[in-house]
């Protein structure tokens, strides 16, 4: 079966400091790939999408950005930390059999102090 | 841009008694719907979908979703509340952008089911 994991589940940073959150799906190829953050815990924005290795695209321009090194990995970035990052950040999959569903990842609570 | 709306922040209810989530939506073609929940620091996690067919969708936990074309809604339901129902639940549409899918969701409505 497939399974998402999102690593760290939780994070402290100061401000101005860099960010890795990673993601990576297991039991399924090809998948596409979305980066979300959830606010005061409400409503998602869709922050970046990929289709593939090396294929990113960006929903909303900000202080983030993402990679693909690997088919199953997506990695959520920054090089330096601002107060309105914080959230709680979440790594979505769509497979090719249920192209209609995504799958959501355990999440990262995000910090910056 | 195809797009839902959740017009209750909060809904309250007793354990036991019926409980309705309202969702309504607004796309062009033919709407693919979906609901899902989030408990405390989790993820989101799936219920059901409503892609064609039957407008009674059944999905997990005893919930059930009525798809309802002339009012546009996709309301959540389910006969018998439980307190373990308590979280935070999201209406979501199937959004095609620049030839690839995604979901756009609504905001949010938190239920809070009462011993």
């Amino acid at each position: 079966s497939q399974t998402i994991h999102q690593w760290p589940a939780t994070l402290v940073q100061p401000v101005g400091s860099p960010l890795s959150l990673e993601c990576t799906v297991e039991g399924t190829s090809n998948p596409n790939l979305y980066w979300y953050r959830q606010a005061a815990g409400r409503g998602l924005q869709l922050l970046f999408y990929s289709v593939g290795i090396g294929q990113i695209s960006s929903e909303v321009p900000q202080n983030l950005s993402a990679s693909r090194p690997q088919d199953r990995q997506f990695i959520l970035s920054s090089k330096k930390l601002l107060l309105s990052d914080s959230g709680f950040y979440l790594c979505a999959w769509i497979s090719g059999s249920t192209p209609n569903e995504q799958f959501f990842g355990p999440g990262t609570r995000l910090t910056v102090l | 841009a195809q797009s839902v709306a959740q017009p209750e922040d909060q809904v309250n209810v007793a354990e036991g008694n019926p409980l309705t989530v309202k969702c309504t939506y607004s796309v062009s073609g033919n709407p693919y719907l979906f609901w899902y929940v989030q408990y405390p620091n989790r993820g989101l996690q799936f219920l059901l979908k409503y892609i064609t067919g039957d407008n009674l969708v059944k999905g997990s936990y005893g919930f059930e979703a009525e798809f309802n074309k002339s009012q546009t809604s996709f309301h959540l339901k389910k006969p018998s509340a439980l307190v373990s129902d308590s979280a935070l639940y999201f209406c979501a549409v199937r959004d095609m952008r620049s030839g690839y899918s995604t979901l756009t969701f609504g905001k949010g409505t938190m239920l809070l089911v009462s011993p």
